[in-house]
């Protein structure tokens, strides 16, 4: 079974300039999810997606961080433009179904590391 | 609101040496609790979660936690280290059972393993 595939798996920018990323799901999940990970920090949830609707954008900086999921598989995350405390790891993780319950667990992609400077 | 608190941000160990690493929580429902695993340039793992039932819980690579209640603790344990044991940890909380339900993750933990 393939895992969550993530590009790229570095980039490095300049502040103001915008940047994506790509997700491509394990085959048949569900939900997909976006996480910030600054250095030295845990995982903060961006965004989460049940099929192609958006369940939770809470803590998603929609000034300038965009995200979509059309057609309910792909993900593209979006910052633009970006600031320098964007530098982080953003990973992407999917689960065959929502929320916590014995038959969720989230697989996570190896991330992207933004640089921005 | 839940939250982690995870005691240690570094914690080193010889080879063959017990593991622990420290997991307290903080949640006003049930929680569900889970063991996250980072390899460099890797993304997480689960290594283990605890949802109901038997309080002690077994994972991958021979690590272990025990759900304490009282304690609001979920710590992570290994009885014998190994070199492929060095990795980030992340302890993480989330309700039980909740559709929208979004995992808290600890600031981590770093274990390494003295030769």
């Amino acid at each position: 079974e393939a895992g969550v595939a993530q590009s790229p798996r570095y980039k490095i920018i300049e502040k103001r300039q915008s940047v994506a990323f790509w997700c491509n799901p394990i085959s048949g999940h569900a939900t997909l999810y976006w996480y910030q990970q600054i250095l030295g920090q845990g995982p903060k949830l961006l965004i989460q997606f049940q099929n192609n609707g958006v369940v939770d954008d809470s803590q998603l900086p929609k000034d300038r961080f965009s995200a979509e999921r059309l057609k309910g598989v792909d993900s593209t995350l979006k910052i633009q433009p970006a600031k320098l405390e964007d530098s982080a790891v953003y990973l992407c993780a999917s689960s065959l179904t929502p929320g916590s319950g014995t038959k969720n667990i989230q697989y996570f992609g190896a991330g992207t590391r933004l640089s921005v400077l | 609101a839940q939250s982690v608190t995870q005691l240690g941000s570094h914690v080193s160990v010889s080879e063959g040496a017990l593991v622990l690493l420290r997991c307290n929580y903080s949640s006003s429902v049930p929680p569900y609790l889970f063991w996250y695993v980072q390899y460099p340039n890797q993304g997480l793992q689960l290594l283990l979660k605890y949802t109901t039932g038997a309080t002690l819980v077994k994972g991958i690579n021979g690590f272990e936690a025990e759900f304490k209640k009282s304690e609001t603790s979920f710590h992570l344990t290994k009885p014998s280290a190994h070199m492929s044991d060095a990795a980030e940890y992340f302890c993480a909380v989330t309700r039980t059972s909740s559709s929208a339900s979004k995992i808290i993750f600890g600031s981590g933990t770093r274990l390494s393993i003295r030769p």
